[in-house]
Formats: C-alpha cells, structure tokens, sequence
C-alpha cells in the first residue's frame, strides 16, 4: 500500500533554514509526481509546492517562492524541501502528497505530516 | 489564480443530509476535488473529477459542479463523517494548486 512518511520537523529560529524529507513507499516513486502542502495552527490547507517525476519542472506557491526549494531523490524514493530564510507564519504542519495519474490535477495519497514550528 | 470561498461551518442531524459549498469564478469549467480531514488526521480524498469516488469512499458521499458553484453532498450523515472538508481545484494558467477555505461539518 502507498506510504508517505515525512521527516525534519522541529522548531527554528527565524531566518534559519530546515529541510523536510518525505520516504516514500509502495509504489514505483519515480513515475509520481510529488507536493507539499502545509497547514498552519488551527487554519485550511495551503499548497506549498510541486515537482514532477523527473524531477525537471517544480512549481511554488508565491508564499515561498525564492525562499523553498522543492527536490527529489528517485534512487532513494525520497522528497525534499529546503526551507530557508523562515518566517513565523512559516508555522505549520507540512505535509507531502502524490500527484494524480492522468491529469495530476489533484493528490490521492497523504502522509502524516511534520510540524515545524519558526520561533526565537 | 483561482479563490474557492466555502462556508466556515455546517450542521447536520444524524440521518440527514449535508451540503457544502464550494464557489470560484466559473468553478464549472474545472475539474474540482475533495478532502476530509478528520481532527488531528491527514486529508484524505473523497471525491475526484467532480462527481468521482475512491475505492473505499461510501456512496453517501457525492459531488456535482456547474457554473460558480460545485458542491459535495453527504447523504445519511454519520458521527463519523464530522470533519473539515476541502475543495480543491489545479489552476492551468499558473500550474498552481488552489485548496478552498474548508467547512468544518458539526453532527449535531
């Protein structure tokens, strides 16, 4: 069965970096593309970021564009977001998701999610 | 890119059937999609392509979309069907996800 188990979670300063993981298994990574999605204390979803199975097309959402840098590693069925230069509204559960097949227009499978907490 | 406005909160006997609400401009030209999310869970999907259920999704749970608004009907509501739910469309012309502001269903 699809697993997603996300990693990296903890608390931050402001302005430093942090860098989630996501180990995928159960399904053949490589032909999936992949999301972040994060979900602040008590407030809705909000899509972080996507990148394709190979690798060569990511999109961001403009909350952390310039800032987030979305990666995957095929050998290793593993997803990554380097966060950098984080905020408080950073704050949130981040969860990762599979893309679709077909259209990829939405995410059928979720894992549990880390928290990250941006305090001084 | 897209705003998917739903409304905060719906209550619902136990038995009766719940609606909600999912509105964006011309919402009826997308594909829309939804998730629950139970208290202290992850999001699962619930319904896809609008009208789609995923293996395991009971019956009671349906979607429907057309001009500005799309909506997903809980029939036969249960305790267990209290949750948030999400729309949840992908925006073409950015290649942007686009999540809705969530209802938070109430069995009452």
């Amino acid at each position: 069965q699809v697993q997603l188990v996300e990693s990296g979670g903890g608390v931050v300063q402001p302005g430093r970096s942090l860098r989630l993981s996501c180990a995928a298994s159960g399904f053949t990574f490589s032909r999936y593309g992949m999301h972040w999605v994060r979900q602040a204390p008590g407030k809705g979803l909000e899509w972080v970021a996507v990148i394709l199975d190979v690798g060569s097309y990511k999109y961001y959402a403009d909350s952390v564009k310039g800032r987030f840098t979305i990666s995957r590693d095929n050998s290793k069925k593993t997803l990554n977001l380097q966060m950098n230069s984080l905020r408080a509204e950073d704050t949130a559960v981040y969860y990762c998701a599979r893309i679709s097949e077909g259209s990829g227009s939405y995410l059928d499978y979720w894992g549990q999610g880390t928290l990250v907490i941006v305090s001084s | 890119s897209s705003v998917l406005t739903q409304p905060p909160s719906v209550s619902v006997a136990p038995g009766k059937t719940a609606r909600i609400t999912c509105g964006g401009n011309n919402i009826g030209r997308k594909s829309v999609h939804w998730y629950q999310q139970r208290p202290g869970q992850a999001p699962v999907l619930v319904i896809y392509y609008d009208s789609a259920r995923p293996s395991g999704i009971p019956e009671r749970f349906s979607g429907s979309n057309s001009g500005n608004t799309a909506t997903l009907t809980i029939s036969r509501v249960e305790a267990g069907d209290e949750a948030d739910y999400y729309c949840q469309v992908w925006d073409s012309s950015s290649d942007h996800y686009v999540f809705g502001t969530g209802t938070k269903v109430t069995v009452i």
